[in-house]
């Protein structure tokens, strides 16, 4: 089974500075896709970014670009310039490719982001 | 299209009651999917719908768990005889036929059992 790992339960910066978040993940498939969500408090989650494995790029959304290691089976966030909005839950998630039937996403444990003024 | 809806939003309701909970998806998407998140952790996967046949339950989900999801529209999902560990917020996510997209997640319900 796979499992996703965000070892950061908490992190804070200050507006305007770069945050990375971490996560790892297990896995023994060679064709999957990985995201990054975002949880605003009593808010519902919003996707932030995906990557598919099988590119090489990392994958980029304005201010957020990840960075992925296939070998290391590492996906880190990095959230350029940040924002007060930017407050929120961060869960890492991992879906396999399927061979029919549901798209699971597996999510990490979450990392909790402020960003303060 | 206003994205997936969740009702209600808040349910309170004393242990050994029941519970249903409606998802309305994003009328485009075939595909729905109920998750649990618990306080401070991921959501957890529960239940899977392609239309209107549900084709994959967690073990999570136990007997006194059921859903539907009748034409393949809005969902239900229903907890009978509740028990204090299934406080939680209960997520309803759709996505569109196609390989690896994202979903889309309603607001949630959170349910308290007390």
């Amino acid at each position: 089974a796979q499992t996703v790992t965000q070892s950061q339960p908490e992190m804070s910066v200050q507006e305007a500075e770069t945050v990375t978040l971490s996560c790892t993940y297990d896995t023994n498939e060679s064709n999957y896709y990985l995201f990054w969500y975002k949880q605003p408090p009593s808010r519902q989650m919003i996707l932030v970014i995906r990557q598919e494995a099988y590119k090489q790029q990392n994958a980029t959304e304005n201010r957020f670009s990840v960075n992925f290691q296939k070998a290391a089976k590492s996906f880190s966030l990095k959230i350029s310039d940040s924002q007060l909005g930017d407050t929120a839950m961060y869960f890492c998630a991992f879906m396999k490719l399927p061979s029919g039937g549901a798209q699971k996403l597996v999510f990490g444990q979450g990392t909790r982001l402020t960003i303060n003024p | 299209d206003t994205g997936v809806s969740q009702d209600p939003r808040h349910k309170i309701t004393k242990r050994g009651q029941n519970v249903t909970f409606r998802c309305d998806p994003i009328s485009e998407h075939n595909r729905l999917y109920w998750y649990r998140q618990t306080l401070g952790q991921g959501p957890e996967f529960l239940t899977y719908f392609q239309n209107e046949a549900q084709l994959e339950k967690s073990r999570l989900l136990s007997d006194r768990f059921s859903a539907e999801r009748p034409k393949g529209s809005f969902s239900t999902l229903e907890i009978q005889r509740t028990e204090q560990g299934d406080s939680a917020m209960y997520l309803c996510a759709s996505s569109p036929t196609g390989t690896g997209y994202g979903y889309t997640f309603g607001s949630g319900t959170r349910l308290t059992v007390v």
